[in-house]
């Protein structure tokens, strides 16, 4: 019972470089979300995924591109990274849009220096 | 877009208490407003959700209320045990735009 895998759980980047998260759900969901958690801000969604074949933007795009590779898989790449992209960041999925109910996964920190 | 309080951001309660958390938000047309527990090292899990044509809902030591007029929500915790400490997140809800508090961390001290 796998749920939601993000990898990698760790990283650490410099100012410039770039990277791609990775998360996949086993459970047949059609949507599919990116958060990032900051002390005190609780929960700020990036990028979603209502269904394959389809990305828009959250609250918070602004440094981040999306690929929906499938219906399992959605990964969230920064192009180049900057401190202020410090975070821990959570995929999530949903089994329909706007259903609300989220399905989390463990969560990646990833540091800029 | 909607924006979400959550209060308090500490909570400590003595085993045994009850524990309360309090979220306001912004949007009338939010119409799910879902409670989410985070422990360490963990993403968020849902515990309880409400939606907006319903007052009150409990799931034995959990309980969820909604004022929609006043744009309140309330978590309350009975019988509070240590594995009941956590952080604990509240969210408005409409459509796809699900926007989340800024959490409470409740400790339960046995």
């Amino acid at each position: 019972n796998a749920g939601v895998t993000q990898t990698p759980k760790f990283q650490v980047l410099k100012t410039g470089q770039s990277m791609t998260l990775q998360c996949a759900q086993d459970m047949n969901h059609n949507s599919m979300y990116w958060y990032r958690q900051d002390p005190g801000m609780g929960l700020r969604l990036i990028y979603y995924s209502a269904s394959e074949g389809t990305t828009d933007k959250g609250e918070v795009p602004n440094g981040y591109n999306v690929s929906r590779l499938n219906k399992r898989e959605f990964s969230l790449r920064l192009e180049s990274a900057a401190p202020s992209q410090t975070s821990v960041y959570f995929c999530a999925s949903s089994p329909r849009t706007g259903s609300g109910e989220l399905f989390f996964g463990e969560g990646s920190r990833l540091t800029v220096l | 877009g909607e924006n979400v309080e959550q209060h308090p951001s500490t909570l400590s309660v003595q085993e045994g208490d009850s524990a309360v958390i309090k979220c306001t938000y912004s949007d009338s047309a939010s119409n799910y407003f879902p409670w989410y527990k985070q422990e360490l090292g963990k993403g968020p899990q849902l515990i309880i959700d409400i939606r907006s044509n319903v007052g009150e809902k409990k799931d034995q030591r959990i309980a969820v209320t909604l004022n929609k007029t006043a744009k309140h929500f309330s978590l309350h915790i009975t019988e509070t045990q240590p594995e009941d400490s956590a952080v604990y997140f509240c969210a408005a809800n409409n459509n796809n735009d699900m926007r989340f508090g800024a959490g409470t961390r409740l400790t339960v001290k046995p």
